[in-house]
């Protein structure tokens, strides 16, 4: 079945850590994949995505993520977190032979001041 | 702001009752999405609209239904309530379907509690 994996669930870094949380996905053809941050109460934001080309894609805030096909792959990263990086991150993926899109679990990301 | 409305923000009722979410698309997004998100399930994707037509159906129960207006707003009703049920229940719309028309925007959400 199609899934979508973030391995860690909560992590907690201090300020100026660097930061990658992990996203795996499983499916086959071609792909779209997207992060999404959720600030405590409230919804969803798009911090990234990759439809095609450069598999380095730089987002909002400092982020980036790196497309690596081979290892099904979409792991995000920042080089220096902030307090105000504290939120839950959700990985998604759209196969474009159904258009299902499925998120990932979620990873709580809690920065120490 | 993404452009995405939700009414309402809040909405408390009691088990086996009936509620109606209401969702509004961005100005010329086709899609409309309506997702549950509860503490131990996560983000649940439950079903997609476009133009009108059911596209594509996740993890929505049987006592839940939705339905896609002409002018493009979208109802999600669950009924038999249980206490189960009680989530954030997000909306959220496309420019249309497949490739870079795929990105969702995504509504504030409707928190639902019951009793």
């Amino acid at each position: 079945a199609q899934s979508v994996s973030q391995h860690n669930h909560h992590v907690i870094l201090s300020e100026a850590a660097s930061l990658e949380l992990g996203c795996n996905y499983s499916y086959g053809g071609t792909v779209n994949l997207f992060w999404y941050v959720q600030y405590p109460g409230q919804h969803l934001q798009l911090l990234l995505k990759y439809f095609s080309g450069d598999p380095l894609v730089k987002g909002i805030k400092g982020f980036e993520a790196e497309f690596i096909k081979s290892k099904f792959s979409f792991n995000l990263r920042k080089p220096s977190v902030q307090w105000s990086d504290t939120a839950e991150y959700f990985c998604a993926v759209i196969s474009n032979r159904d258009d299902k899109i499925i998120f990932g679990k979620g990873t709580r990301l809690h920065i120490l001041p | 702001d993404s452009g995405v409305t939700q009414t309402p923000k809040h909405l408390i009722t009691a088990t086996g009752q009936r509620v109606t979410l209401r969702c509004s698309p961005r100005s010329g997004d086709l899609s409309v999405y309506w997702y549950q998100q509860s503490l131990d399930q996560g983000l649940q994707f439950l079903i997609q609209y476009y133009n009108g037509e059911e596209r594509a159906k996740g993890n929505i129960l049987e006592r839940f239904s939705a339905q896609q207006f002409p002018d493009l707003h979208s109802e999600l009703n669950l009924s038999s309530l249980e206490l189960g049920d009680s989530a954030l229940y997000f909306c959220a719309s496309s420019p249309g379907t497949g490739g870079e028309y795929n990105e969702q925007f995504f509504g504030p959400g409707t928190r639902l509690t019951v009793l």
